[in-house]
């Protein structure tokens, strides 16, 4: 049972426009959702997060959009440069477990930026 | 300040064989973390260690796979039999506290490739 998706594998984007990757979940008692970001041969990098009482977060270029009756997420890069193509994945801590601190991701989406 | 380190970057091993990964966190972190991307799937957790304890193993896929910690610093996680299915990429992250909050999220290490053949 996969308690966050990512059902977009890629997305191609022009530099200068908007990005917006999408994230959806099931499990509604997750506390935070977290983006992080992986560029290859490196490891997850942690981003931006927000918490579930909030519905906007906003830190530089980067805003997250939560919207808890969907259950969906999303990350919006604004403009949008060739240095943000990675892979994004979307995470949420906790899930069906014992440890709280563990991280749920979803499969994560390739983003790729032209110049 | 270092980050968290990896060793090796990359294994290539004959199914049946054993290979041991290891994993060094950030100096003060006690929580330590594995996870594995198996081809281009989700990063999935596989256990959790406060200092030389294993909080969460739950997500430890069975018992080819032995994961330890001794005196809380480095930790290193062993496959044997190594079989197909656990090719993938091992990645090892650790934080200072164990529940998530802002300013204490995990620090990622680049992970080993792990090639069973």
């Amino acid at each position: 049972d996969q308690q966050v998706k990512q059902n977009s594998p890629s997305l191609s984007v022009q530099e200068g426009r908007i990005s917006i990757l999408n994230c959806d979940y099931t499990n509604s008692m997750f506390d935070y959702f977290l983006w992080y970001k992986k560029y290859p041969a490196e490891g997850p990098t942690f981003l931006i997060s927000i918490s579930s009482i909030k519905d906007k977060n906003e830190d530089g270029r980067f805003t997250v959009f939560l919207n808890k009756s969907a259950k969906h997420l999303s990350l919006h890069i604004v403009p949008s440069q060739p240095g943000d193509s990675a892979v994004y994945f979307c995470a949420a801590p906790g899930g069906m477990g014992t440890s709280y601190g563990k991280l749920t991701f979803g499969q994560g989406t390739i983003l790729t930026v032209h110049p | 300040e270092a980050g968290v380190t990896q060793f090796p970057s990359h294994s290539v091993i004959e199914k049946g064989q054993t290979v041991t990964l290891r994993c060094d966190p950030i100096s003060g972190h006690d929580n330590l973390y594995w996870y594995r991307r198996v081809m281009g799937k989700e990063i999935k957790f596989l256990l959790h260690f406060v200092k030389e304890s294993k909080q969460d193993e739950s997500g430890m896929p069975n018992n080819r796979f032995l994961a330890e910690r001794t005196g809380g610093t480095y930790s290193t996680l062993k496959v044997q039999p190594a079989e197909l299915e656990d090719s993938g990429v091992y990645f090892c992250a650790s934080s200072y506290r164990g529940t998530w909050s802002p300013g204490n999220e995990q620090f990622f290490g680049p992970g080993t490739r792990l090639t069973v053949l």
